[in-house]
């Protein structure tokens, strides 16, 4: 079982609109969370960086909340734009680790 | 553009060949991280360096793969014998010398690898 889940897979919203993509995770001890936009066909794009005390983070129109406790984290986007058509994946780091372990992703489709 | 590059971007070999990849990372970047991503799913950590230590391997990373980081510069990946389930896109990552913990990695574009 991965230890990184990403619910929906896959989301088709209309440009303008907001949503909400969520991750829970199991990996312990943690250390941080962080949130990747990857375009098709690309290497992924750091948006946010969240260690343990924090529980909001945002970067323009995403905002990723954490919470450490029920080891959950949402990624917000507002007012989409049809750029924002990625697969947005959510990554957790073990403490005193390298290793980060991804998530399946959540592939977003903004049509105008 | 992250400032990482990888060499070719796309490559198509017959099953049983071998294949070399390589990945440039951003100048001042001591670490240096290789991950496979299949289709529909996330990348799947493979191998790390600092400078030209490889760390951690993955048990993902069989007997067929070999990783190298001669220098402590750029950073080769061989398949040895291709299968087809080596089809993929293999990433490459660096990151800067650790100030708070965070590790931030910086991602290439990606090698695409199709076995027929």
């Amino acid at each position: 079982k991965n230890q990184v889940e990403q619910s929906p897979q896959s989301l088709i919203i209309l440009e303008g609109k907001n949503c909400t993509l969520q991750c829970n995770y199991t990996v312990s001890p943690f250390s941080n969370l962080r949130w990747y936009k990857q375009d098709t066909g690309r290497g992924p794009v750091s948006l946010t960086i969240m260690t343990f005390s924090e529980n909001t983070k945002s970067n323009g129109r995403y905002t990723a909340t954490l919470d450490a406790d029920t080891k959950q984290s949402s990624l917000h986007i507002t007012a989409s734009q049809l750029s924002d058509s990625a697969s947005y994946i959510c990554v957790v780091t073990r403490l005193l680790s390298n290793m980060l372990t991804f998530g399946g992703g959540t592939r977003l489709m903004v049509k105008p | 553009d992250t400032g990482v590059s990888q060499d070719p971007r796309h490559k198509i070999t017959k099953r049983g060949q071998n294949v070399t990849f390589r990945c440039d990372p951003i100048s001042e970047h001591n670490r240096l991280y290789w991950y496979r991503q299949t289709l529909g799913q996330g990348p799947e950590f493979l191998t790390y360096f600092q400078n030209e230590a490889q760390l951690e391997k993955s048990r993902l990373l069989s007997d067929r793969f070999s990783a190298e980081r001669p220098k402590g510069s750029f950073s080769t990946l061989e398949i040895q014998r291709t299968e087809q389930g080596d089809s993929a896109m293999y990433l490459c990552a660096s990151s800067p010398r650790d100030w708070d913990g965070t590790y931030e990695q910086y991602f290439g574009p990606g090698t695409r690898l199709t076995v027929t």
